[in-house]
């Protein structure tokens, strides 16, 4: 099946661990996203890759740190994880290259920090 | 500061009623795009409107886009207990670094 996909679907943790989500879309698509939906469904842009290169990096702590090995991956590491950082992540692509920025979206990770 | 607003933030209605959702923004966009999300699962593009003024139908959903480019508007027809979920609209600009702008997000149930 052509998909963005993600790992984990649920991610249960300690406060200060560290935690990978992973990601990967077989569309081809040369741009990859992540953002963080919180309690109250609001959708927020965290990182954006073109073609393994950061091209957005909106005001997110530090802590959370974006890999890009090629183009059909885009992983999310957090370190020193806090309560706060409890929400559903997103991972997204689009095409490059005319069209209107339309993103498919992963099946999302929902991240609890304990 | 939220740059897309939406209205209302919740909604509650029986099958077979219609319902518009509002989408607002004082600030214009070069295309508007409407997402649908299920519990559990990503938003999942449902239109793109590019024109002021452009009506776009999609069955028994209508998308309107401003003559401005600042507004929108969502309008179900006969809703159906499938229509339930949260529905989001999303603006984008012409180089802005390929980046989209959500809206709030409108929680939509259709009670059978």
């Amino acid at each position: 099946d052509t998909a963005v996909s993600q790992t984990p679907k649920y991610l249960v943790t300690q406060m200060g661990n560290d935690k990978s989500i992973k990601c990967e879309q077989n569309l081809g698509h040369d741009t990859m996203y992540w953002y963080k939906q919180d309690s109250k469904k609001f959708l927020k842009i965290m990182f954006s890759y073109n073609n393994k290169e950061l091209i957005i990096n909106e005001t997110v702590p530090n802590r959370f740190s974006p890999k890009s090995p090629d183009k059909a991956h885009l992983n999310l590491h957090i370190n020193s994880l806090e309560l706060g950082d409890s929400a559903v992540y997103f991972c997204a692509s689009s095409p490059q290259g005319g069209g209107y920025n339309e993103q498919f979206f992963g099946p999302g990770t929902r991240l609890t920090v304990l | 500061t939220q740059l897309l607003e939406q209205s209302p933030q919740f909604l509650s209605i029986q099958e077979g009623e219609n319902l518009t959702v509002y989408c607002n923004s004082s600030s214009v966009f070069s295309s508007l795009q409407w997402y649908r999300q299920e519990p559990g699962e990503g938003p999942v593009l449902l239109v793109t409107v590019v024109t002021g003024g452009e009506v776009k139908k999609l069955k028994r959903l209508t998308f309107q886009f401003g003559d401005a480019r600042k507004d929108s508007s969502l309008h179900i027809t006969a809703a159906q207990t499938g229509d339930t979920g949260l529905y989001l609209c999303a603006g984008g600009r012409s180089g802005s670094a390929r980046q989209l702008t959500f809206g709030s997000g409108t929680q939509l149930t259709v009670l059978p």
